[in-house]
């Protein structure tokens, strides 16, 4: 089945301790981004990636951190995080064609983060 | 800020009538896309339009596109109690690869 997987699902954490959560996609996709979800704001792009070893900085992307060593896997890190990262955060893919994106993005289920 | 900006931001109807949310945008695109969120989950990707399009079908949705506008809109015709949920429209910046999406309209549809 195709689809894109985030670990864990839910994550209580405390302020400044590091944590990271993973996020896999078996599509063989070029193009993987991470957003954050708050009320009232929809979602915002954190960081992307095109391909392995390119990534880009979204919309907001103070205080995270990603990286693209493999295709499949674009984790996203959160070296000291702080109560305002907290938020429901969702990794999506997509196929890229040449340098742009131009199709449907599949989502994951989400990771509902609480910074104490 | 926001590309992509939706409008209702919220709409309540009856099933069986149809439903319509508006989106505007700002800067170009190559394309604009809408996704469905039920609540608390991942989004689902409904349809794409491409900037060259000016009209899009998929079962009972239909999606307009005006350039000169900078808008799209969204039609889900004869709505059902398990269309209730947030629609979001998305787009891809013409000159670059991030994803803007807007707050998005919560559709309630009541039985």
């Amino acid at each position: 089945e195709a689809q894109v997987t985030q670990n864990p699902r839910y994550l209580i954490t405390v302020t400044g301790k590091k944590l990271t959560v993973t996020c896999s996609q078996n599509m063989n996709h070029e193009y993987m981004s991470w957003y954050r979800q708050d009320p009232g704001l929809g979602l915002r792009q954190i960081y992307y990636s095109m391909n392995v070893e390119v990534t880009d900085k979204g919309d907001v992307p103070e205080g995270y951190k990603v990286s693209r060593k493999e295709k499949r896997n674009f984790p996203l890190i959160l070296e000291s995080p702080s109560p305002n990262q907290t938020s429901l955060y969702f990794c999506a893919s997509s196929k890229a064609t040449g340098t742009s994106i131009h199709n449907e993005q599949f989502f994951g289920p989400g990771t509902r983060l609480t910074v104490l | 800020s926001q590309q992509g900006e939706e409008d209702p931001q919220a709409l309540s109807i009856q099933e069986g009538e149809n439903a319509t949310m508006n989106c505007s945008y700002k800067t170009s695109i190559n394309n604009l896309q809408w996704y469905r969120q039920n609540s608390g989950r991942g989004l689902v990707h409904l349809i794409l339009i491409r900037s060259n399009e000016r009209e899009k079908h998929s079962g009972r949705l239909r999606v307009t596109l005006d350039t000169s506008k900078k808008s799209s809109s969204l039609l889900i015709t004869a709505s059902r109690a398990a269309d209730t949920a947030s629609y979001f429209c998305a787009t891809p910046r013409g000159d670059n690869n991030d994803m803007r999406f807007g707050a998005g309209t919560r559709l309630t549809v009541k039985p």
